[in-house]
């Protein structure tokens, strides 16, 4: 039982590239999350989706953008990456009734040059 | 909005207790969970409390006071595995659903010998 894979799990790019992160559940979980962690900051939510085919803003959604067409698949894309990208980025995916606690994949650590 | 507010570093000794408080400003809350990190690691949930009160998980405790936006989770014998990064983590107004937590910016245990 995989839970949350992330892929890739390490990724560097240049400034301007673009590129997406793939978020997969296996335990048919109605929403999905992606967050990125800095340093001395926690997680913070950049977006979101309670069911297959709809995403939500969260608390840092500039520079990207998500999509979610399978129940099991959240991807996460940055159009132009820029330095203030660099961050490890978490999925997590929960159940949608009460609260759920949420399950967190092993992580994607990015830079970006 | 959410704000939350813990120790940023709490050391102790195996075999003692540790409580690591914390307290929110929040413009809608529906309860406080608490996640574990280790390092280079995906958070886990530990405990979550939607109402007043203490509840246990083994050697981990979480308590919530509503009225006093406060709470904390006590670990008691400690042992050198408990190293690791504690975030708490506000459950917002469901309502357009989502499940959504604002995370604390965390607090790094350190269990000594």
């Amino acid at each position: 039982n995989a839970g949350v894979t992330q892929t890739p799990k390490f990724r560097v790019l240049k400034t301007g590239q673009s590129m997406t992160l793939l978020c997969a559940q296996d335990m048919n979980h109605e929403y999905m999350y992606w967050y990125r962690q800095d340093p001395g900051m926690g997680l913070r939510l950049i977006h979101y989706s309670v069911g297959e085919g709809t995403t939500a803003k969260g608390e840092v959604p500039d520079g990207y953008n998500v999509s979610r067409l399978k129940k099991q698949n959240f991807l996460l894309g940055l159009e132009s990456a820029a330095p203030s990208q660099t961050s490890v980025y978490f999925c997590a995916s929960s159940r949608g009734q009460g609260h759920q606690p949420q399950h967190f994949g092993d992580g994607t650590r990015l830079s970006i040059l | 909005g959410q704000s939350l507010e813990q120790p940023s570093e709490v050391t102790a000794v195996e075999g003692a207790i540790v409580q690591i408080n914390c307290t929110y400003q929040t413009s809608g809350f529906y309860g406080l969970s608490w996640y574990q990190q280790h390092d280079g690691g995906a958070p886990t949930f530990l405990s979550y409390n939607g109402l007043d009160g203490l509840e246990e998980t083994g050697r981990f405790s979480s308590f919530l006071s509503r009225s006093d936006s406060y709470g904390y989770l006590l670990l008691q014998e400690l042992q050198m595995k408990d190293s690791a990064s504690y975030f708490c983590a506000v459950r917002e107004n469901p309502t357009g659903g989502g499940n959504k937590l604002t995370f604390g910016t965390g607090t790094q245990l350190k269990v000594e010998l």
